[in-house]
């Protein structure tokens, strides 16, 4: 196992079309996070999994947004009708319980 | 609603000289605390984590030490390399969950060959 992985590294798309980032965890670790990064700032929280169970939402995440981790295992964060404030970074981390997180390299997200 | 300020928010050395990048938090009530390296359109790499019963972190060149009382925290680089240049971010996360971390801004380091 190499780390948090996700998927793609790029994205643009064009205003009102819908996209989704996938997500692989590091193996044994039952937390995932995805977090939102725009130019400047520190990544911003979004939504938090314990295993398959969706624990908490930013009120970040409006209702465009949906992230699922079905069996525990990878998850994915869809975003509907984009808009061109959705451009950032996307950042996926993973833990075991509340200890060190690890993030993958991110996926960029650009709304043209 | 936890802050998290780092300062200074750019720093500019030359290779050789120790340094201090300094990290602090609103909230005392934190679960850990996590200190990072941001390579430019990169992801976070993880660098030292800090329980928040403890009072510092070292691996290799770096150290990290946390007065959780006063809220701060400071990661030291000694005998900084080129190859340091990044940004740095620290994190926080809350008491009793540990789930949801909140960042700071970051340093942006810069060593100067």
């Amino acid at each position: 196992d190499t780390g948090v992985s996700q998927d793609p590294r790029h994205k643009i798309t064009k205003r009102g079309q819908n996209v989704t980032f996938r997500c692989d965890p590091i193996s044994e670790h039952n937390r995932l996070y995805w977090y939102r990064q725009t130019l400047g700032q520190g990544p911003e929280f979004l939504t938090y999994f314990q295993n398959e169970a969706q624990l908490e939402k930013s009120r970040l995440l409006s209702d465009r947004f949906s992230a699922e981790r079905p069996k525990g295992s990878f998850s994915t964060l869809e975003i509907q009708r984009t808009e061109q404030g959705d451009s950032a970074m996307y950042l996926c981390a993973s833990s075991l319980q509340g200890n060190e997180a690890f993030f993958g390299q991110g996926t960029r997200l650009t709304v043209v | 609603k936890q802050e998290v300020t780092q300062i200074p928010a750019a720093l500019s050395v030359p290779e050789g000289e120790n340094l201090v990048l300094n990290c602090s938090f609103t909230d005392s009530a934190i679960y850990n605390l996590q200190w990072f390296r941001q390579d430019p359109g990169k992801g976070l790499t993880s660098l030292l984590l800090i329980q928040s019963s403890q009072r510092e972190q070292t691996s290799g060149r770096l150290n990290a030490s946390l007065d959780k009382s006063s809220g701060r925290s400071t990661l030291y680089i000694a005998a900084s390399q080129p190859g340091d240049s990044a940004t740095y971010l620290c994190a926080v996360s809350r008491e009793n969950t540990g789930n949801q971390f909140y960042f700071g801004t970051g340093t942006s380091l810069t060593v100067i060959p």
